[in-house]
């Protein structure tokens, strides 16, 4: 079983709708928390960085940690037809550490 | 303010024939990562280097190595190519701490 588990969609929501991504984990160690978005043969762009449980707001974007469920959420909230990517969750047990993926979400947001 | 970036874009090798990528970190950043990312899966860390050393090694066998310059730039060689070897590999930079990695574009190899 994969550390780090994400459904691979895809998730297809209209243009303003709420988008729900989440992952699951299993590894008690990880602390931090993050999100990528990943264009098609493009790099992942960091979208979302959390240290240990929480919410973290950032524009459209929010980010929850549930460490007790060992669970992460992000929602995008007003989605727009350039939110279609695929979404990598991603967690390390320490700073400096290497990163566990997720094996990401493809989202499609329709005009 | 360059980021990270990768050389060469695209690539293609055939089996058993060794290749060499190549990263030039986010200005002021000291530790580059590599991470190998088949096609339709999330990327898998395969090595990180910091001050010339590797530091921390996922689970990928020998044939795969590297090294890091003065300048932080890090090379990542792969020997005696295989099929499945075949994917987007992406170099990542980051500072001290908190740890938050930056990724390149990423370098797409196919072995034939």
């Amino acid at each position: 079983q994969k550390e780090v588990e994400q459904d691979p969609g895809p998730l297809s929501v209209p243009e303003g709708a709420i988008v729900s991504l989440n992952c699951t984990y299993s590894n008690s160690a990880f602390q931090y928390f993050m999100w990528y978005r990943q264009y098609s043969r493009k790099g992942p762009e960091l979208l979302m960085y959390t240290y240990s449980s929480g919410n973290k707001e950032d524009g459209r974007f929010t980010a929850q940690v549930d460490k007790s469920s060992k669970y992460i959420s992000l929602f995008i909230r007003d989605s727009q037809p350039s939110d279609s990517a695929t979404y990598l969750c991603a967690m390390s047990a320490a700073a400096g550490n290497k990163l566990t993926f997720g094996g990401g979400t493809r989202v499609l947001v329709k005009p | 303010d360059a980021g990270v970036t990768q050389s060469p874009t695209h690539l293609i090798k055939t089996r058993g024939q060794q290749v060499t990528l190549r990263c030039s970190p986010k200005s002021g950043h000291d530790t580059v990562s590599w991470y190998q990312q088949a096609l339709g899966q999330g990327p898998q860390f395969i090595f990180q280097y910091y001050e010339e050393e590797e530091r921390q090694r996922g689970n990928f066998p020998d044939r795969f190595s590297g090294h890091q310059f003065p300048n932080y730039s890090s090379e990542l060689n792969v020997n005696a190519l295989l099929l499945g070897d075949s994917a987007l590999y992406l170099c990542a930079s980051s500072l001290g701490m908190p740890d938050t990695q930056y990724f390149g574009p990423g370098t797409r190899l196919t072995v034939l």
